[in-house]
């Protein structure tokens, strides 16, 4: 398994504002996620987090909105620029070991973002 | 585009009541389906995954899934809910050749009472 942490864990931010989410592994992972949980609704993957390139966004979802850093792999952060309350959720991070073959994914405990 | 649908948005048992959470998935190749929840408070942990072998999975705290690819379902079950099962369900799906992103369903919330 991994052991997942994600700084900060709430914020309330103004719309224009940009906010930057930081998630640290405690081990070396290949494949590392970020999804968005809208309020009431399912998961949705926002993109992969490649370590040394960029990260390879889902459709809807784009770098200028939603770029993302992956230095190393151990760590990833996620930036959400010039939210708006639309951008209200909980984004996840996730990593993929890879250990079992089967493509589980252990799972931080989210940032709830509101933004007014 | 693969997809995963949950049937039940949101279901209310009582205590000792047996569940079973729908979960169909859109594809027919290879994939590896997974039970996630997300108890109040709580971040996502997983129940139960199957991958291949038995279709029957068993999983964490007594539930189980079949796995029937006739029927492109993974219906979770369990004989006897508690009250401590009530959360968020998730059914999930990784499909092949897709880098490993995980597809969701809608959630199933699952209230027990007492």
């Amino acid at each position: 398994s991994a052991v997942i942490s994600q700084k900060p864990s709430r914020d309330i931010c103004q719309r224009g504002t940009s906010l930057t989410i930081q998630c640290q592994v405690d081990s070396q992972v290949t494949m590392m996620f970020w999804y968005r949980q809208q309020p009431g609704q399912s998961l949705t993957l926002i993109a992969t987090a490649n370590q040394g390139s960029e990260a390879t966004y889902e459709s809807g979802f784009v770098i200028d909105k939603f770029p993302i850093s992956r230095p190393n792999l151990t760590f990833s952060t996620l930036t959400v620029s010039n939210m708006s309350p639309e951008d209200s959720s909980i984004y996840l991070c996730s990593v993929e070991p890879g250990l079992a073959g089967d493509n589980e994914q252990f799972f931080g405990p989210g940032t709830r973002l509101t933004v007014l | 585009a693969q997809s995963v649908s949950q049937h039940n948005h949101h279901v209310i048992l009582s205590e000792a009541a047996s569940l079973e959470l729908g979960c169909n998935y859109s594809y027919g190749g290879t994939v590896n389906l997974f039970w996630y929840v997300q108890y109040p408070g709580q971040h996502l942990q997983l129940l139960l995954k199957y991958f291949s072998g038995d279709p029957l999975v068993k999983g964490i705290k007594g539930f189980e899934a079949e796995f029937i690819k006739s029927k492109f379902s993974f219906n979770l079950r369990k004989p006897s809910v508690q009250w401590s099962d009530t959360a968020e369900y998730f059914c999930a799906a990784s499909f092949y050749n897709q880098g490993g992103k995980l597809i969701f369903g809608q959630g199933t919330e699952l209230s027990v009472k007492p």
